[in-house]
């Protein structure tokens, strides 16, 4: 089993939209949450992270994290055409990352 | 520069053929960073540098991956005798402080196709 299992999609949601995509994880030693944004044939870019249980927005953008059920979630409001990319979430508890698979969004303008 | 540059972009090679990927980090990031992402699949860890020093290199598939890091500043990453499961986007990170994953920036990558 996979440290990080995410929600493996495709997407494709009409603009204007709710986004809503999801992660579990099985190590309890993970200390920060993240979540990137990678346009094709880019590098990944981080959109957000937190490190608590709760909520934290960012403009458009809220993540979520459940320590207890070990889940966490990133919601994208009013989704936009430019929104359209691969989404992956990502956690750590010192200098490496584990990953999940990432999630291929698509908003349809 | 302004960013993490990898070269080349991309690089198709022969199965057998030895290549060399290289990464520029951001100029006084002291930790640099590679992951592997096939396709499907998440980043995959490979090495970690803090200075020239790698500490983990726990994440290099084989003995046929090789990584060095001079001057505390360019990396290259070596895979001997390439075989077609190399095949993958190979990325790099840095970031100022050892560790300091939520200020690590990425590269574009250098898409390696092994024919």
């Amino acid at each position: 089993q996979k440290e990080v299992e995410q929600d493996p999609g495709p997407l494709s949601v009409p603009e204007g939209a709710i986004v809503s995509l999801n992660c579990t994880y099985s190590n309890s030693a993970f200390q920060y949450f993240m979540w990137y944004r990678q346009y094709s044939r880019k590098g990944p870019e981080l959109l957000m992270y937190t490190y608590s249980s709760g909520n934290k927005e960012d403009g458009r953008f809220t993540a979520q994290v459940d320590k207890s059920s070990k889940y966490i979630s990133l919601f994208i409001r009013d989704s936009q055409p430019s929104d359209s990319a691969t989404y992956l979430c990502a956690m750590s508890s010192d200098y490496k990352l584990s990953f999940g698979a990432g999630t291929t969004v698509t908003v349809r303008a | 520069g302004a960013g993490v540059s990898q070269s080349p972009s991309n690089k198709v090679t022969e199965k057998g053929k030895d290549v060399e990927l290289r990464c520029d980090p951001i100029s006084g990031h002291t930790a640099l960073y590679w992951y592997r992402q096939s396709l499907g699949q998440g980043l995959e860890f490979l090495i970690y540098f803090q200075g020239n020093s790698a500490p983990d290199k726990s994440g290099l598939p084989s003995d046929r991956f090789s990584a060095e890091r001079t001057g505390g500043s360019v990396s290259t990453l070596t895979i001997q005798r390439t075989q077609q499961e190399d095949s993958a986007v190979y990325l790099c990170a840095s970031s100022e402080l050892q560790g300091a994953m939520t200020e690590a920036f990425f590269g574009q990558g250098t898409r390696l196709t092994v024919v």
